[in-house]
């Protein structure tokens, strides 16, 4: 059980360049998240998909955006990296109906941006 | 939204009891959590409490929640090494999984 799987797990890009990190999961959870951790600054939230074919801006959304591929699939591309957006990015994910509302994290994938 | 306090750093010898503080600004939060982070790897929940509970026991983890105070607290006790890590507080007001965290706390523990 695999739970929440991001790739890449590591990436150094050229500023300007593009990418996307890609997360799937197995646990049949609506809600899709994308967060940001920097030193000092905790996580910060910067797209959602509370089901699959809707997305939403969190907190830091410029630079970003995203595709809710299917309800295993949240995608997150950087159109033109820059420094700022050096960073760790966790996908997470929840049920949104019942229970605690936990977020299930994967273990993260750590950009730099040159 | 939430905005969510915590000190950044706590050093505690093993077999200690280790208190990290939290103070948040919403106070229509159903839950408030605690996950802990290792290093290299994401964020797991390590213990949770109901916004309608000032106490909640798990083991070694105490939760106490002041919500006049808009305090949350997590108590280990008996600290082993195993449990240093970064500790997050979080939050949310407005839905499910739109939490707001803390900086998160480094908890190192010394032999």
């Amino acid at each position: 059980n695999a739970g929440v799987t991001q790739t890449p797990k590591f990436q150094v890009l050229k500023t300007g360049q593009s990418m996307t990190l890609q997360c799937a999961q197995d646990m049949n959870h609506n809600s899709m998240y994308w967060y940001r951790q920097d030193p000092g600054m905790g996580l910060r939230l910067i797209y959602y998909s509370a089901s699959e074919g809707t997305t939403d801006k969190g907190e830091v959304p410029n630079g970003y955006n995203v595709s809710r591929l299917n309800k295993r699939e949240f995608s997150l591309r950087l159109e033109s990296a820059a420094p700022s957006q050096t960073s760790v990015y966790f996908c997470a994910t929840n049920s949104r109906t019942g229970g605690t509302g936990e977020l299930f994290f994967g273990e993260g994938s750590r950009l730099t941006v040159l | 939204g939430e905005d969510v306090e915590q000190s950044l750093f706590l050093s505690v010898r093993e077999g200690d009891s280790s208190v990290i503080n939290c103070t948040y600004t919403d106070s229509s939060s159903t839950y408030l959590y605690w996950y802990k982070q290792e290093p290299g790897a994401g964020l797991q929940l390590l213990t949770y409490i109901f916004s309608n509970m000032d106490m909640k026991q798990d083991q070694r983890l105490t939760v106490l929640l002041n919500k006049k105070d808009k305090h949350l607290s997590l108590r280990i006790a008996d600290t082993q090494t195993g449990d240093s890590a970064i500790y997050f507080c979080a939050g949310g007001s407005d839905s499910w999984g739109k939490l707001q965290f803390g900086a998160g706390t480094q908890v190192v523990v010394t032999p």
